[in-house]
């Protein structure tokens, strides 16, 4: 039972922001999203991770709906080097049990 | 730098033999250690949690006796499919999670290609 929904694909021009939207409408108080990527035949990336504030760190920006329903995440300037399967995930908030429940993702590629 | 390392990055392998697929955990002990398959065009599928010093968890609907899990030490867990067949060649990743700066952090070796002809 899939917890997130994701687009399937979605274009980006090079040297542009680049906005991937998550939905998780059935979040819980006391769960996380998380974001990751796979770049092909290699595995998952951590990009981001944040409970009900907005994170931002030096690879991407994760922005969250007040009513924590939704998220966004941002790439600032995406780069060739960023087309890649992008995966946004909810996992409680326990820490021990690290296994993530993984989507279909968005497969986003960016464009020159 | 990684903090997750798989051995092998591939491996080819005959039909009815076996292979191991080690996942060290670099920076940090970890008492827990997860396997992943993903096939092409797919998504990545949890197989088992592998548990330091016991037995591993494995999901529904996969052979414990087909993919053996040993996590013998705090960095070090390997994963054994055995009599392999040809259905088994897959992408196979393993993560770590680990409570790091006060933020629960998962990473994921580099995967390991195997194909079995």
């Amino acid at each position: 039972d899939a917890k997130t929904t994701q687009p399937t694909s979605m274009d980006c021009a090079e040297g542009r922001a680049a906005n991937l939207p998550c939905n998780h409408s059935t979040i819980s108080g006391n769960e996380y999203v998380y974001w990751y990527r796979q770049i092909h035949s290699q595995g998952p990336q951590y990009i981001i991770h944040g409970l009900k504030n907005n994170e931002t760190n030096e690879m991407a920006s994760l922005i969250i709906t007040e009513d924590r329903k939704s998220s966004t995440l941002i790439l600032p300037h995406a780069t060739l080097r960023d087309t890649a399967v992008y995966y946004c995930i909810v996992r409680p908030i326990v820490t021990g049990d690290y296994k993530l429940s993984f989507g279909a993702g968005t497969t986003v590629t960016v464009r020159a | 730098g990684a903090v997750v390392s798989q051995h092998p990055s591939r491996v080819i392998c005959k039909s009815g033999t076996s292979v191991k697929i080690e996942c060290r955990s670099l920076d940090f002990q970890a008492t827990t250690m997860f396997w992943y398959r993903q096939f092409p065009k797919q998504s990545l599928m949890l197989m088992a949690t592998s548990n330091e010093g016991s037995k591993a968890t494995y999901e529904q609907g996969v052979e414990k006796d087909k993919f053996l899990i040993n996590h013998a030490s705090l960095t070090l867990s390997t994963l054994t499919v055995t009599s392999a067949h040809p259905e088994d060649s897959s992408f196979y990743i393993c993560s770590v999670g680990a409570l790091r700066q006060g933020r629960n952090t998962i990473y994921f070796g580099e995967g390991s290609w195997l194909t079995v002809v």
